[in-house]
């Protein structure tokens, strides 16, 4: 079985610029997270879909993030315009259910930097 | 405070056994998890403890939940150089989503 697939795995662009990354989840997963770790702190929760509904978006920081999740299927997240704290490494993590039962299976993540 | 608090840094001799602590403040918690992250990996699912055990034993891997104080651990006994890596504890938020720290890096030395 395919893990979560996340690309880019790095990406460095300049402030102001527009950034979109892609998470590719287990197949037959319904549940998707993102979060995103900036360094030195936690890991912070940025808002979790059930199939393409947003079941929580409570942690998205601000309207320059769009999530998206068209189909059920593969998710986006666009940061646009991108500024110098966006920097940090964004996960993606995919349950077969709630998650409680069968655990949560992460990707590798994307490391963003804007510079 | 933060919802997970870890220690940032241990450091152990090789052979020796870790103890990872971790407090939270969730007490509604049902699972609480904990992950592994080595360089450049994603986090890579450990064990889980749910919260009307107070232990669970999974090879070298032992957690011990004290609900009341709201207190996990994680042992890791023999520690290998391999088991360098940063560790994180994650409570479950509400029924669905885990909740992390900054997490715990293990340094283990020969």
């Amino acid at each position: 079985e395919a893990g979560v697939t996340q690309f880019p795995s790095h990406s460095v662009i300049e402030k102001g610029q527009t950034v979109t990354l892609r998470c590719d989840p287990i197949s037959g997963h319904d549940n998707l997270y993102w979060y995103r770790r900036v360094m030195g702190k936690e890991i912070k929760f940025l808002l979790h879909f059930v199939k393409e509904s947003k079941q929580d978006e409570s942690g998205m920081p601000n309207n320059r993030f769009l999530a998206e999740r068209t189909g059920g299927t593969y998710s986006t997240l666009k940061v646009q315009p991108a500024e110098l704290e966006d920097s940090g490494v964004y996960f993606c993590a995919s349950s077969q259910d709630a998650g409680a039962n069968y655990g949560y299976t992460f990707g590798s993540g994307t490391r963003l930097t804007v510079v | 405070g933060e919802d997970v608090e870890q220690s940032l840094f241990l450091s152990v001799r090789e052979g020796d056994s870790s103890v990872i602590n971790c407090t939270y403040t969730d007490s509604s918690s049902t699972y609480l998890y904990w992950y592994k992250q080595e360089p450049g990996a994603g986090l890579q699912l450990l064990t889980y403890i749910f919260s009307n055990m107070d232990m669970k034993q999974d090879q070298r891997l032992t957690v011990l939940l004290n609900k009341k104080d709201k207190h996990l651990s994680l042992r890791i006994a023999d520690t290998q150089t391999g088991d360098s890596a940063i560790y994180f504890c994650a409570p479950l938020r509400g029924s669905y989503i885990p909740t992390f720290g900054r997490g715990t890096s293990l340094i283990v030395h020969p």
